[in-house]
């Protein structure tokens, strides 16, 4: 079946390393996204990618970092820069921006 | 800053009754989507409104897109414990889609 597969589900780090997580998807989607969720704060973009080798900052950018070399794959490092990077990472895929977006399962970050 | 608004953010639902959730933006949206988040899950996509004044069905839910593309509502009716989740409106001022920042349902029995 096709879909979006993030990994993992739970990631625990110290405070000071970087970290990326993973988001693979199989459904030929051009655009891929990600987002992060705050309880009480609905979805904020982080990045994303409409195509291969290009993407473009969310509106909270700032500490993250991204590649898209495959049009498969779209890893997101949070950086020791981003200030409170405990949260709920949510990576989406879509045919193209008028489309309904499709969510993987979600990384939980703890950073401690 | 968040372009698109939901109101109420927490809905508390006696199992059979009706309730409505409004989603409204400053600006023009191309399309309405809505998205539903079980809890402890991720956001499963729903539907896509497009044209000014559609209304969509699925089951109980109704869907409807205002005249002026400014606004939509969700509108459940004889609410089951299965609609227990966090409903999200999102649409594109912009390229970009913005979320609203969701209605949680809870659902007394």
């Amino acid at each position: 079946d096709g879909g979006i597969t993030q990994s993992p589900k739970y990631l625990f780090r110290k405070e000071g390393q970087n970290v990326t997580l993973s988001c693979e998807q199989n459904l030929n989607h051009d655009a891929m996204y990600w987002y992060r969720q705050d309880p009480g704060q609905g979805l904020r973009l982080i990045y994303y990618s409409q195509i291969v080798n290009d993407f473009q900052k969310g509106d909270i950018a700032e500490g993250y970092s991204v590649s898209r070399e495959k049009k498969e794959s779209f890893p997101l490092t949070v950086t020791s820069a981003q200030k409170n990077p405990t949260a709920f990472y949510l990576c989406a895929s879509s045919a193209s921006a008028d489309y309904g977006y499709t969510f993987g399962s979600g990384t939980r970050l703890t950073v401690v | 800053g968040q372009q698109v608004m939901q109101i109420p953010q927490y809905q508390h639902v006696q199992e059979g009754e009706d309730f409505t959730t409004y989603c409204n933006s400053s600006t023009t949206l191309s399309n309405i989507q809505w998205y539903k988040q079980r809890p402890g899950g991720h956001p499963v996509f729903l539907i896509q409104l497009v044209k000014s004044g559609e209304v969509k069905k699925q089951k109980r839910l109704t869907f409807q897109f205002g005249e002026a593309k400014k606004n939509s509502s969700l509108h459940i009716t004889a609410t089951q414990t299965t609609d227990v989740g966090t409903y999200f409106c999102a649409g594109h001022p912009d390229y970009k889609l913005s979320f609203g920042a969701g209605t949680t349902v809870t659902v007394r029995a």
